[in-house]
């Protein structure tokens, strides 16, 4: 059972580059999420999604992008890399909204140069 | 709106001692309350969680939780510490708009010396 999948697990990115940070789960879960956290921060809502085809802006949106054709996958999309999306990002999916614990990728870990 | 607050930034414990981990939380409503763990370059794992049953929460690896709504707080403990219990610690609420949504504490770096 492979839950959350998140792949790449390390990048580096020049500044303006573009990478798309692929999540995947295999729980049939209809609530995804990506998050980033930085030192002394804790986690931050970027996207989230409630089911296929509908997505949502969290609390840090800026200079990312999502999609969620499917199910199991929910991309993030990074445009024009900048230093200040050095990160790392966490992909989580829920099978409800409520009560009910997130399950959480490995994590990517990007560094904008 | 909903929030938690983590006392400490940093905590330090030697190995066998007890442990306590603090977290305040603000809310308008009954919250669901969680404790996650994040071992070094490693994803986030639930401890235990509380969602208005018993205020006593036990968890996995020996940690428990209280919920105390006089107090506005949800602390996590453990008996005795082991060297594996080192590690980020974060207390975190459900956000009230029925999509699932997390707001994390700032974490706290549980040492264990041995």
């Amino acid at each position: 059972n492979a839950g959350v999948t998140q792949t790449p697990k390390f990048r580096i990115l020049k500044i303006g580059q573009s990478m798309t940070l692929q999540c995947t789960q295999d729980m049939n879960h209809n609530y995804m999420y990506w998050y980033r956290q930085d030192p002394g921060m804790g986690l931050k809502l970027i996207y989230y999604s409630v089911g296929a085809g509908i997505t949502d802006k969290g609390e840090v949106p800026n200079g990312y992008n999502v999609s969620r054709s499917t199910t199991e996958d929910f991309p993030l999309r990074l445009e024009l890399a900048a230093p200040s999306q050095t990160s790392v990002y966490f992909c989580a999916s829920s099978y409800r909204a409520e009560n009910t614990e997130a399950f959480f990728g490995q994590g990517t870990r990007l560094t904008v140069v | 709106a909903q929030s938690v607050t983590q006392l400490d930034s940093h905590v330090s414990v030697s190995e066998g001692t007890p442990v306590l981990l603090r977290c305040n939380y603000s809310s308008s409503y009954s919250p669901s309350l969680f404790w996650y763990v994040q071992h070094p370059n490693k994803g986030l794992q639930l401890l235990l969680k509380y969602t208005s049953a018993a205020t006593l929460v036990k968890g996995i690896n020996g940690f428990e939780a209280e919920f105390k709504k006089s107090e506005t707080s949800f602390h996590l403990t453990k008996p005795s510490a082991h060297m594996s219990d080192a590690a980020e610690y974060f207390c975190v609420v459900s956000d009230l708009s029925n999509t699932g949504k997390l707001i994390f504490g700032q974490g706290t770096t549980l040492q264990v010396k041995p």
